[in-house]
C-alpha cells in the first residue's frame, strides 16, 4: 500500500522562507511530485524529483532521498499569493498524493 | 491554464440518478487521468486510460465507468449517485506514461441532494 505524510498546517510570514516536508513508504517509486493547489483550484505542478538531490525553480526548490523516503518543498521569499495546500504526489504508475500541507502567509 | 478542459464546471443532481463527467485533454496528450477530491478523503486516483485503452485502475467503485474516445477526450460516467460522491472531480493529462508531468483540468463540482 501506499503511506504518504505531510504536516497538516504551517503558517509563515511574508518574506520568510517555510519547508514542507513528505515522508512515504510505497511499494513501487517513479518519482515525486510536488503541486501547489488554492481552494477549489486545480492543483498546478511545481516540481518533480527522480534522482537524489536538490531541484530549483526559482523561489520554489525541491529535494528527495530515496533510501529515506524523503522529501520538502522549499518555498523562499513567501508571498501571499502562496498561501494553498501544498500536495506530495508519489509516482507508482500512477500518482498517490498526501493529503496536502495547508500554507498561510500572513503580513 | 493547463490546456486541459472540463464540463460541466457544477452539477447538482439527486440520489440515485446518474451524471456525465466530460474532459479534453491538453493537445498531444494520449493519456487521461480522473481523480475525485473530497474533504475527508483527499485527491483519489480513479482510473488512467492511454490512447484509448485502459491502462490503470485505482480506487473506483463499481457504480463509475469511464472511457476514452478516438479523439482522445474522456467522460467519466456515475450511476445510482450517493451523497457521499459529493465532490471535486478532477481530470488531468499527460503525454504518455504517469511519469510525465499531469496537467490538471478545472474540475467538476458534483452535489448530490
Amino acid at each position: 500500500g501506499q503511506n504518504i505524510d505531510q504536516p497538516t498546517e504551517m503558517t509563515a510570514t511574508e518574506g520568510a522562507i517555510v519547508q514542507i516536508n513528505c515522508t512515504y513508504q510505497t511499494s513501487g517509486f517513479n518519482g515525486l511530485f510536488w503541486y501547489q493547489q488554492h481552494a477549489g483550484e486545480a492543483p498546478t505542478f511545481l516540481s518533480y524529483n527522480v534522482l537524489d538531490g536538490l531541484e530549483e525553480k526559482g523561489r520554489f526548490s525541491s529535494f528527495l532521498s530515496r533510501s529515506k523516503g524523503y522529501s520538502y518543498l522549499l518555498l523562499k521569499e513567501l508571498q501571499m499569493k502562496d498561501s494553498a495546500s501544498y500536495l506530495c504526489a508519489v509516482n507508482d504508475y500512477k500518482l498517490s498524493f498526501g493529503a496536502g500541507t495547508t500554507v498561510t502567509v500572513r503580513a | 491554464d493547463s490546456g486541459v478542459t472540463q464540463t460541466p464546471k457544477h452539477l447538482i443532481t439527486a440520489t440515485g440518478q446518474r451524471v456525465t463527467l466530460r474532459c479534453s485533454p491538453r493537445s498531444g496528450d494520449l493519456s487521461v487521468y480522473w481523480y475525485q477530491q473530497s474533504l475527508d478523503q483527499g485527491l483519489q486516483f480513479l482510473i488512467q486510460y492511454y490512447n484509448g485503452e485502459e491502462r490503470a485502475k485505482g480506487n473506483i467503485l463499481e457504480r463509475f465507468s469511464a472511457q476514452q474516445f478516438p479523439d482522445l477526450h474522456s467522460e467519466l460516467n456515475l450511476s445510482s449517485l450517493e451523497l457521499g460522491d459529493s465532490a471535486l472531480y478532477f481530470c488531468a493529462s499527460s503525454v504518455a506514461t504517469p511519469t510525465d508531468t499531469q496537467y490538471f483540468g478545472p474540475g467538476t463540482r458534483l452535489t448530490v441532494l
